[in-house]
Order: C-alpha cells, then structure tokens, then sequence
C-alpha cells in the first residue's frame, strides 16, 4: 500500500507567475484535501475534493484552484503568486467521514 | 466554528523524563473527531492518533498516551520516558464528519540527552 506522495518537494517561483502542485493518495482513498503551512504555524485548510467535486473550501482566494482525477490524485493551482504564498502546502487523502488523513511530504514554495 | 488552542508554543525535556503536551478545544457539534499528528523536520505530518467525541476511554500506545475529557474540553498527550526521537513539532486538530481539520498552532518539544 502506497502512501501520499507529492511533487515536486521544493519550487522556486517569482511574484506573479503560476505554479501547479501535484498529490497521489493513497490507494483506495477517494477524499484529497490541500493545506497551507506557513512557517511556525498550523496548516490552514485550503480545500477539499471528493469524487472529482469540491466539497468544501477554506479562507482562501479564488486564485488557488484544483482538480481531482479519477484515479484520485489532485492538482493545486496557484494564479498570480504573491510573496505570502510562500509556504510549506500539504496534500492529505482519506476515506472521508470521521477517518483520519493521512499526510505526503510537502511541497516547499517559495515566492521570490 | 471549531478552534483548537495549544498554549505551550515550544517545551524542552531532558531524555526520560515525562512530558505532557496540552490541547483545549471549542466546538458546538455534538459529534465531532479529535487528532494528534507529529511533524519531525522532514515536514511530513505524521497520524498519531484520532478519538470519537463519543468515545472518552483513554488510551495508552507504548509510551504514549491520551487524556480525553469533555468536561474540561482537552484532549492532551502524554510521551512517558521522552526520546530524543520524540523532538518534533505535534499538533492537535479537531474536525466534524468529513469535513476540515482545524488545527492548533502547534507544540515544539525539544528532548534534549
């Protein structure tokens, strides 16, 4: 049984441009969900998908978008970066209800 | 909305001794689900544990163990014995069926030999 994994591990962007983020769940889990983690905080939820739909998003500007494949990896997009986007972004899959997420590696954005 | 409030930001131990990481949190759902996660410097956000709001039995994994308790809103984590492997950041969350995990700001334990 594969864990989540994510790519790339570290990125380099400058303010403006577009950056996608990509999530591999784990096997058999159909909920992915994204979250952003700037440095000595916790994560903050970005967004959820269940089934290819967005079943929930948090506090954030339409400019961060994803997808949800059928086979359940996710994509994050990011239009017109800013320096605040700077962060460590974290993909979680599960089987949704009350189970527990489990977490990839991260991706390391940094906005320069 | 759900909050979860970690007041200790950092903690430091010498290896073998007790420590206890506190986590207090605010909900109005009467069903709603509480985790432990570990993120060591590699950043990867490690399961711990998850406990059922309906379910307060504590519980002991080796040499960690959980206190839950409704009446006081806490949900803390005890590390008996600490390891220098036990330095990491932990991190405590709440959320309602399939919804977001709201997480507290975070515990740095520093376990020094």
């Amino acid at each position: 049984e594969t864990g989540v994994t994510q790519s790339p591990t570290h990125l380099i962007k400058t303010r403006g441009q577009q950056v996608t983020l990509r999530c591999s769940s784990q096997s058999g889990h159909n909920t992915v969900s994204w979250y952003q983690q700037a440095l000595g905080q916790g994560p903050q939820f970005i967004f959820q998908y269940y089934r290819e739909e967005e079943n929930g998003r948090g506090n954030f500007p339409p400019r961060f978008s994803g997808l949800q494949f059928p086979n359940y990896s996710s994509e994050l997009n990011v239009n017109a970066l800013e320096l605040d986007d700077s962060a460590l972004y974290l993909c979680a899959s599960s089987l949704g209800g009350p189970t527990e997420a489990f977490f990839g590696q991260g991706t390391r954005l940094t906005v320069v | 909305a759900q909050k979860v409030t970690q007041a200790q930001t950092e903690i430091s131990v010498v290896e073998k001794e007790d420590v206890t990481l506190d986590c207090v949190y605010e909900t109005r759902d009467t069903t709603y689900y509480l985790f432990w996660y570990k993120q060591p410097p590699s950043g990867e956000l490690v399961f711990l544990i998850r406990r059922n709001s309906f379910d307060e039995q504590n519980e002991i994994s080796g040499r960690y163990s959980w206190n839950f308790q409704k009446s006081t809103s806490s949900f803390n984590f005890t590390i008996t014995a600490s390891q220098v492997v036990d330095s990491a950041v932990y991190f405590c969350a709440s959320r309602r069926w399939g919804n977001k995990l709201v997480f507290g700001a975070g515990t740095i334990l520093r376990v020094k030999s």
